[in-house]
């Protein structure tokens, strides 16, 4: 079975800085993909950022970017020049490529990122 | 743009009670998803969806039940509600394979019971 961990509950930065939300995984599937979901207060949760596990480059998406370490079953998120916007709780999830019978995403508990002015 | 509309943001249901959470997508997606979140736990698959009039039990699915008969609507049935069941509840939908495109949301239900 797949699992995701996300061990930092809470998370606070001042804006302008960066910030790195951590993540790790184990899946036994040898194909896969990674992603990173932020939820604002007004709870409309959105993609930010995804990563298939066969490439190697780390994604990027503007500000946020990952760190895949597919040794290590770790994928961070980092978050550039904090804006205020950014307060959310974001998720990581991870999935099989292959659209099996009850392939699923699993998601993380979560991590609360709050950015101070 | 891809929307996952749920038919309440907001609800509040006696302990009991029949309660009927609704969700539309509107991008012809083959599947669609029911999910709780709760402090903690983040978030916990219900039921699923692939393709119309089938449906197979998540991770926590005892009070629970679901309907597809139309590929665009996924219900989630709550026969008897209890107070465990008070929750966020998310509906969520992908077109196939979905693992390159993630997930769309709803914006959420939150239920009450009391």
């Amino acid at each position: 079975a797949q699992t995701v961990t996300q061990s930092q509950p809470e998370m606070s930065v001042q804006e302008a800085e960066t910030v790195t939300l951590s993540c790790t995984y184990d899946t036994s599937e040898s194909n896969y993909y990674l992603f990173w979901y932020k939820q604002p207060p007004s709870r409309q949760m959105i993609l930010v950022i995804r990563q298939e596990a066969y490439k190697q480059q780390n994604a990027t998406e503007n500000r946020f970017s990952v760190n895949f370490q597919k040794a290590a079953k770790s994928f961070s998120l980092k978050i550039s020049d904090s804006q205020l916007g950014d307060t959310a709780m974001y998720f990581c999830a991870s999935g099989p490529t292959e659209r099996g019978y009850g392939n699923k995403l699993v998601f993380g508990a979560g991590t609360i990122l709050r950015v101070k002015s | 743009d891809v929307k996952v509309t749920q038919s309440s943001r907001y609800l509040v249901k006696r302990t009991g009670e029949k309660v009927f959470l609704e969700c539309v997508q509107d991008m012809d997606h083959e599947n669609m998803f029911w999910y709780r979140q709760d402090p903690g736990l983040g978030l916990r698959l219900i039921y699923f969806s692939y393709d119309v009039k089938m449906k197979e039990k998540g991770d926590i699915p005892e009070g629970y039940s679901v309907s597809r008969e139309k590929k665009e609507r996924f219900s989630l049935i709550l026969e008897s509600a209890s107070t465990n069941q008070t929750s966020m509840y998310l509906c969520a939908s992908s077109q196939a394979p979905w693992g390159a495109y993630g997930y769309t949301f709803g914006s959420g239900t939150r239920l009450t019971v009391v």
